[in-house]
């Protein structure tokens, strides 16, 4: 089966660092991926992960490790507009095949 | 820009009414996707399709169906709208390729009484 777990909820502090936790249990691997909602919108795309190690763009990084199966979103310099709904998806195979999304975590940020 | 149209944002239907979404891509993506997504239980893969003409049921096609007669255009349909597919409903496209991301469109609500 396919399992992916992250908090549901975090609170943090306009202008603080926060990391959003994602591990995955699938039946293959070909990459994470991770989504900002704001609420009443579609997810918009933030970060893709296939290989290990730390994917770097502006104030959002991501962390990739395949052994652990575990990636985190990192945000810096938190402002208010990043309250928001952020979700972990994993493709589990090559190609055509969908991805598989965690629950989101919440994000509250807070002055 | 990638653009994914979801022909209506909110809707209300009656139980038992045939309902139709209208999803329309204009990136010549060959992937499209119909997700649904309620409080609790984040996204899940309702149908999708890689090619006209052809489906692939996801996690939670019981009560759908869908149609994808142009590359462009992915159609969900609930035969017979219940209250429990009251949600908020989510289509999507890519391209073929394992690294591309998919793209939302913007969602339709969807309450059923």
């Amino acid at each position: 089966g396919q399992n992916i777990d992250q908090p549901t909820e975090m609170t943090a502090t306009e202008g603080a660092i926060v990391q959003i936790n994602c591990t995955y249990q699938t039946s293959g691997f070909n990459g994470l991926f991770w989504y900002q909602q704001h609420a009443g919108e579609a997810p918009t795309f933030l970060s893709y992960n296939v290989l290990d190690g730390l994917e770097e763009k502006g104030r959002f990084s991501s962390f990739l490790s395949r052994s652990k199966g575990y990636s985190y979103l990192l945000l810096k310099e938190l402002q208010m507009k990043d309250s928001a709904s952020y979700l972990c998806a994993v493709r589990s195979s090559y190609g055509n095949t969908p991805l598989v999304f965690g629950k989101g975590t919440r994000l509250s940020v807070i002055a | 820009d990638v653009k994914v149209t979801q022909s209506s944002r909110y809707l209300v239907k009656r139980t038992g009414e045939k309902v139709f979404l209208e999803c329309v891509q204009d990136m010549d993506h060959e992937n499209m996707f119909w997700y649904r997504q309620d409080p609790g239980l984040g996204l899940r893969l309702i149908y999708f399709s890689y090619d006209v003409k052809m489906k692939e049921k996801g996690d939670i096609p019981e009560g759908y169906s869908v149609s994808r007669e142009k590359k462009e255009r992915f159609s969900l349909i609930l035969e017979s709208a219940s209250t429990n597919q009251t949600s908020m409903y989510l289509c999507a496209s890519s391209l073929v390729s394992s690294g591309n991301t998919i793209y939302f469109g913007e969602g339709s609500w969807l309450t059923v009484v």
